[in-house]
């Protein structure tokens, strides 16, 4: 049973960059999450997506943006990069839009330079 | 905002004894709670959840204590093993709402042979 799966494991940029980012849920969850871990902090919530459609949203600028796709996998674009913007890019997934035992995957570590 | 805090930002144990992580949550509302353990490079791993119409639950090696009235929440892994070292991560979010989880900032969990 594949668990969540995210790609790139690593990234660089350079500020004012643009940046995608993927997400492949769990084998049977269809709802997914996208948070940022900046070093030595806990994760924070970015967006939440369920049923192609942005469910929630945390305290992100409209630079952050993302979108699921029919198959349920899901992608978060950062646009005009940020030095503040390097940090682990954590996806979660769950099932049916709810909080309960969300899994996430290893992350994609972005550095911007 | 509201947030959730961690009493101990490090902890070090002996080879199996038992640990104990706290946290203190704010939300009152909240209603859902899981702990994570988070291994450097790699992101959360689920350990337990608990829901607010409990006090306690139990799985392998592992308790979470809820007191709704002070606003608590605690990890206890019983014979800790060098395997346990890692960031320890309480989180809380209202279950029906989404994956919209607020994360404190992690106890580092150091294990001793």
């Amino acid at each position: 049973d594949a668990g969540v799966t995210q790609s790139p494991t690593h990234l660089i940029k350079t500020r004012g960059q643009q940046v995608t980012l993927r997400c492949s849920p769990k084998s049977g969850h269809d709802t997914v999450s996208w948070y940022q871990q900046a070093l030595g902090q806990g994760p924070q919530f970015i967006f939440q997506y369920y049923e192609e459609e942005e469910r929630q949203r945390g305290n992100f600028p409209d630079r952050f943006s993302g979108h699921q796709f029919p198959n349920y996998s899901s992608e978060l674009n950062v646009n005009a990069l940020l030095l503040g913007d390097s940090a682990l890019y954590l996806c979660a997934s769950s099932l049916r839009g709810i909080a309960e035992k969300l899994f996430f995957g290893s992350g994609t570590q972005l550095s911007v330079l | 905002g509201e947030s959730v805090g961690l009493h101990l930002p490090t902890l070090s144990v002996q080879e199996g004894d038992n640990s104990i992580i706290n946290c203190a949550y704010s939300n009152s509302a909240s209603d859902y709670f899981i702990w994570y353990k988070q291994e450097s490079g790699k992101g959360p791993q689920f350990i337990i959840d608990i829901r607010s119409n409990m006090d306690k639950r139990q799985g392998q090696r592992v308790t979470v204590l809820l007191n709704k009235t002070v606003k608590h929440l605690s990890l206890q892994i019983a014979a800790t093993q060098p395997g346990d070292s890692a960031v320890y991560f309480c989180a809380e979010t209202i279950y029906n709402q989404g994956g919209k989880l607020i994360f404190g900032q992690g106890t580092e969990l150091s294990v001793k042979p």
